[in-house]
């Protein structure tokens, strides 16, 4: 496969409360990006990192935060859950002249 | 107007048919630009890179127009195994942001 693990694969989380996805790169790739993707829609971009620094934003409110780490691994978190937040949230990694690859997601539902 | 549309179809076709489906983007700076293939409740998988000059991967021709902001996917030979979503994907010329159609729906029957 891609070698871009995520985890957990799935979550089930209440209104207002807070969450923490992971993503490992793929081995060499330095860049990590974040979607959601609603049910019968395509990704939305929330956000890339590149070395530890957030280096490009979609259109999502600041309760949508991340982080990358020295090993390029990364975390989304996301704070005060709304319904409209269950989504596959989907990892992508890529390097330099490479394209990205997804992770398997995870599936959060909120209720 | 989204940025990058495509026919979310589902598009019903015996096997062996051919196949097209388009996508138009609206950012004309956009850099480069892709075909994901995306089964049911699986992550996307890169299908092809699409350049100007069109490029062909066995049963699977892209073509990009960039006047008129237009992209194609062609199948040809349709197999069952071709069934599923196909993403249309601009990235855009900062080169950190993919931005997604909604995909169209492919089932390919016996």
């Amino acid at each position: 496969e891609t070698g871009v693990t995520q985890s957990p694969t799935h979550l089930i989380k209440t209104r207002g409360q807070q969450v923490t996805l992971r993503c490992s790169s793929q081995s060499g790739h330095n860049t990590v990006s974040w979607y959601q993707q609603a049910l019968g829609q395509g990704p939305q971009f929330i956000f890339q990192y590149y070395r530890e620094e957030e280096n490009g934003r979609g259109n999502f409110p600041p309760r949508f935060s991340g982080l990358q780490f020295p090993n390029y691994s990364s975390e989304l978190n996301v704070n005060a859950l709304e319904l409209d937040d269950s989504a596959l949230y989907l990892c992508a990694s890529r390097g330099m002249n490479t394209e990205a690859f997804f992770g398997q997601g995870t599936r959060l539902t909120v209720v | 107007r989204k940025e990058v549309e495509q026919d979310p179809g589902p598009f019903n076709v015996p096997e062996g048919a051919t196949v097209a489906f388009n996508c138009t983007y609206s950012n004309s700076a956009s850099q480069s630009f892709f075909w994901y293939r995306q089964d049911c409740r699986k992550e996307p998988k890169l299908l092809m890179s699409v350049y100007s000059s069109g490029n062909e991967d066995g049963r699977f021709t892209a073509q990009l127009n960039r006047a008129s902001q237009y992209i194609s996917l062609l199948i040809r030979d349709s197999k069952l195994s071709d069934s599923a979503t196909y993403l249309c994907v601009v990235r855009n010329n900062a080169g950190n942001m993919l931005t997604f159609g909604g995909g169209t729906r492919l089932m390919v029957k016996p």
